[in-house]
């Protein structure tokens, strides 16, 4: 497709289920990143992915949180026995590569309700 | 830690105004600096990207620059129209700590008509 696409683009879901949000990046993009963002602040960054690897997970909050990249293109962030705080709007990234001058595109996000 | 900040947090202006948004980072270690826009309940649209070794950046009637050893980024809105309405976001990406964005909390402008 044209841009980075997310499925699906609003998810409500009851404290304790588990969750699953896709990403679609740009055909070609080899790099592949996750933000969170909460109401009235700036996204904060979760995973990358470099090709099928996480290079960099260091902003997944707590181990209840896990993503996949299993064959170098789609993603799935991953959340199990969902608290009310993980309510937010979760973005995913894709660029070229990761040389410095590589700019991220971002998809329309996936807005997350926990009841 | 990197720390971005932007001020305003917000602003309206009447159409046709020229305004400029402020972006500081503490970090000058920086690989690039990236402005994005976000529509409510959308996703952000990159507008500009100045690498470390740039001033500025220039697309239409934004222009962005970038003072590395000051830790500060400008965007530059010439002409403002009501279209521009929207927050945006500053986000730099540090030299020396992986590929993560780090984004401030953005400005929301507003121009009436």
């Amino acid at each position: 497709g044209a841009g980075v696409s997310q499925t699906p683009s609003n998810k409500v879901t009851e404290k304790g289920k588990y969750v699953e949000l896709r990403c679609d990046p740009i055909s070609g993009h080899t790099a592949l990143y996750w933000y969170r963002q909460s109401l009235g602040q700036g996204p904060e960054f979760l995973i990358y992915f470099q090709g099928t690897g996480a290079a960099d997970d260091s902003g997944l909050p707590n181990d209840r949180f896990f993503a996949v990249r299993p064959e170098g293109s789609v993603s799935t962030l991953k959340i199990q026995r969902t608290e009310r705080g993980d309510s937010a709007v979760y973005l995913c990234a894709s660029s070229f590569a990761t040389g410095g001058y590589n700019e991220q595109f971002f998809g329309p996000g996936t807005r997350l309700t926990v009841l | 830690k990197q720390e971005v900040t932007q001020i305003p947090a917000a602003l309206s202006v009447p159409e046709g105004e020229n305004l400029v948004l402020n972006c500081s980072f503490t970090d000058s270690a920086i690989y690039n600096l990236q402005w994005f826009r976000q529509d409510p309940g959308k996703g952000l649209t990159s507008l500009l990207l100045i690498q470390s070794s740039q001033r500025e950046q220039t697309s239409g009637r934004l222009n962005a620059s970038l003072d590395k050893s000051s830790g500060r980024s400008t965007l530059y809105i010439a002409a403002s129209q009501p279209g521009d309405s929207a927050t945006y976001l500053c986000a730099v990406r540090n030299s020396n700590s992986g590929y993560a964005l780090n984004f401030g909390k953005g400005t929301s402008l507003l121009v009436t008509p």
